[in-house]
């Protein structure tokens, strides 16, 4: 088991570039997520799902798209790159999206934009 | 108001003791779960312990213990017997969420703990 797979793990980016952080879980969670964290203000919200062909937006969600074609895969794509978006990202997911469900992470993806 | 507080940004304890990590949430839910994660310097987000707002017993997991006091609305980690390799930041964590809605995981600010010989 692989658990929560994240790719790539580091990234620099030029302003108006786009890219896609890729996110894979093999535990055949329905409920995934994407959270970016930022130096003294905890994880916060970008994107979620809660099965395939289903997603929601979070605290953050301005900037990114995601899209959930199969329970597996969960990717996140920023657009247009901007140096607001320089930030740790993190993959989660989870059995189901109910309360007592605990999160599994992927590793994190460090992502700089000049 | 903030959902999840955690007022110690930095905590410092002697190899061997034990240490407690504060944090208080605001809910209007009835029914949630309450979250705690180790992030070492490596980065990645390790789940401690859990507690349901309905759980009679404060949840326990080894070293491990959630010291619930729901009508305080605190939720404080204690670590007991800290090791070196307890170093590292804390997270303490909400999910709330409706029926037939999904729950969101919110997190505080963190506690980087510091254990020393």
């Amino acid at each position: 088991n692989a658990g929560v797979t994240q790719t790539p793990k580091f990234q620099v980016l030029k302003t108006g570039q786009s890219m896609t952080l890729q996110c894979a879980q093999d535990m055949n969670h329905e409920y995934m997520s994407w959270y970016r964290q930022d130096p003294g203000m905890g994880l916060r919200l970008i994107h979620y799902s809660v099965g395939a062909g289903i997603t929601d937006q979070g605290e953050v969600p301005n900037g990114y798209n995601v899209s959930r074609s199969t329970t597996e895969d969960f990717p996140l794509r920023l657009l247009s790159a901007a140096p607001s978006q320089t930030s740790v990202y993190f993959c989660a997911s989870s059995y189901s999206e109910t309360r007592a469900n605990v999160l599994t992470f992927g590793a994190g993806s460090r992502l700089t934009v000049l | 108001a903030q959902k999840i507080t955690q007022t110690q940004p930095g905590m410092f304890v002697q190899e061997k003791e034990a240490v407690t990590l504060d944090c208080t949430y605001d809910t209007s839910d009835q029914s949630y779960g309450l979250f705690w994660y180790k992030q070492p310097s490596s980065g990645e987000m390790i789940f401690l312990i859990y507690q349901g707002s309905y759980d009679e017993q404060n949840a326990t997991e080894g070293r491990y213990s959630l010291n619930f006091q729901k009508a305080r609305k605190s939720a404080n980690l204690v670590i007991s017997a800290s090791q070196l390799g307890d170093s590292a930041m804390y997270f303490c964590a909400m999910r709330e969420g409706g029926t037939g809605t999904a729950s969101k995981l919110t997190f505080g600010t963190g506690t980087r703990l510091q254990v020393t010989l």
